[in-house]
């Protein structure tokens, strides 16, 4: 159960492109389609931006989008704005539980 | 509106126990499958436990396993974490979180501080 990798930091100016990427093995991001990203600003709760790698859920800017090649999975954010800051989780499914990665600040 | 409260967290001894809950609205709780997910201060999410919607499955991480039983009673609406043979590195805010495959809804969490 070790946890998928992160960079733990991530810096764009607004309007810019950033792209977080979230490392796992076969077992877990390169073995199924379940890959999530989170984002979660200071004293709340993490809110889901993506997932089964691709998909984002109702509400969630089209800005957000989600790949996934071989045990890597990645989520870009165009048009960065200075909402956008936060901590963003990737996690995946692993065949029977959930594993999280350990998180990258994104700065604006 | 889906809500998830949870309830119970505290400050407790080292080694000692506690019951966490979470009370569930705005859909039907008995058809979907739930988890707990903490997160220590100032550190990332961390799985914990999984229930399944009927509680056939049950599934704990490594460092929960033999110390903390995930419970839940469909007639309640209602997500439970039995915790006990607590230690320092239990310090967390304890979340309440729908889903299996992906986490979709979240409570606002619980903080449990565990002191000696």
């Amino acid at each position: 159960q070790s946890a998928l990798t992160q960079p733990a930091s991530v810096s764009g100016s607004p309007g810019q492109s950033i792209t977080i990427s979230c490392t796992g093995t076969s077992s877990d991001v390169g073995g199924y389609n379940f890959v999530s990203w989170y984002r979660q600003l200071p004293g709340t709760a993490p809110k889901l931006m993506i997932y089964d790698v691709t998909n984002r859920p109702s509400g969630v800017s089209n800005r957000f989008s989600g790949s996934k090649s071989g045990n890597t999975a990645s989520l870009t954010i165009s048009g960065l704005q200075a909402e956008d800051e936060g901590d963003y989780y990737c996690s995946s499914y692993t065949g029977t539980t959930l594993v999280f990665g350990g998180g990258t600040k994104l700065t604006v | 509106e889906v809500q998830l409260v949870e309830s119970g967290g505290g400050l407790v001894q080292r080694g000692g126990s506690l019951r966490l809950s979470c009370e569930a609205t705005g859909f039907v709780f008995s058809s979907f499958n739930m988890n707990w997910v903490r997160q220590a201060p100032g550190k990332g999410l961390e799985w914990v436990s999984y229930i399944s919607s009927g509680s056939t499955s049950i599934y704990y991480a490594d460092s929960a396993k033999g110390r903390f039983i995930i419970s839940r009673d469909n007639a309640k609406n209602s997500l439970y974490l039995q915790m006990s043979g607590l230690r320092d590195e239990d310090t967390a805010v304890y979340y309440c979180a729908r889903g299996y495959y992906r986490i979709d809804y979240w409570g606002q969490g619980t903080l449990v501080t565990v002191s000696s």
